[in-house]
């Protein structure tokens, strides 16, 4: 079964540069949210898209922004990258009212 | 806010024996899902189990099981028959459908589990 496509797999950037993280979510699903994982931390909700548009935000920078495109792929555009940027960063679907969350394998990025 | 608890930073059992993992959650609400996820050292998050709060019924998936005590706002995992590769961090979700439904994360507890 597909499943949510996330790249690259890894990213090293260096501090002050930017970032775009790309998620691919599993087809027919019109919810793509995204997650950052820090070291050794849980995952914590930065913002969500249903149907191409913010549905909710929760704890990103002002210097990410995101978007949901017309075929559903989603772009965390990260920007003036801190070193306490550097994380996991997951991308998760869903289709439906009451469907699970389906996550990607995520993108570690490393901020120097 | 609604929060999610998970008390255990670390547990361990032995190989075929069973391990009960503990959450707890603060919500308001009536209407929310509750999840376990599974993230190995491969750090893929995986769904182990869920369970719709309007449920009485605990869900049960092979060898995961919950307890799921709404009063008492708990929610814990039961893993029967534990197998090598079973050994991961296990993360406890809490999702409204009525604030964003976005995920709520406990802290997680990691499983290690012994030949």
């Amino acid at each position: 079964a597909a499943g949510v496509i996330q790249s690259p797999r890894h990213l090293i950037k260096e501090k002050r540069e930017t970032a775009t993280l790309k998620c691919y979510p599993i087809p027919r699903h019109d919810t793509v949210y995204w997650y950052q994982q820090g070291p050794g931390q849980d995952p914590q909700f930065l913002i969500s898209f249903y149907e191409k548009m913010q549905s909710d935000k929760g704890s990103i920078p002002d210097r990410f922004s995101a978007q949901q495109f017309s075929d559903y792929h989603s772009e965390l555009n990260m920007s003036s990258l801190e070193l306490g940027d550097s994380a996991l960063y997951f991308c998760a679907s869903r289709n439906a009212y009451n469907s699970p969350l389906h996550f990607g394998n995520g993108t570690r990025l490393t901020v120097t | 806010a609604q929060t999610v608890t998970q008390s255990q930073p670390e547990m361990s059992v032995q190989e075929a024996e069973t391990v009960t993992l503990s959450c707890t959650y603060d919500t308001s609400e009536s209407d929310y899902y509750l999840f376990w996820y599974k993230q190995p050292p491969s750090r893929q998050m995986i769904l182990v189990i869920r369970q719709e709060a309007y449920k009485q019924q605990n869900a049960t998936e092979n060898r995961f099981s919950v307890n799921f005590q709404k009063a008492a706002k708990s929610f814990s995992l039961k893993i029967s028959d534990s197998q090598l590769g079973d050994a991961a961090m296990y993360f406890c979700a809490y999702r409204s459908e009525t604030s964003g439904s976005r995920l709520t994360f406990g802290e997680g507890t990691q499983l290690t589990v012994n030949p």
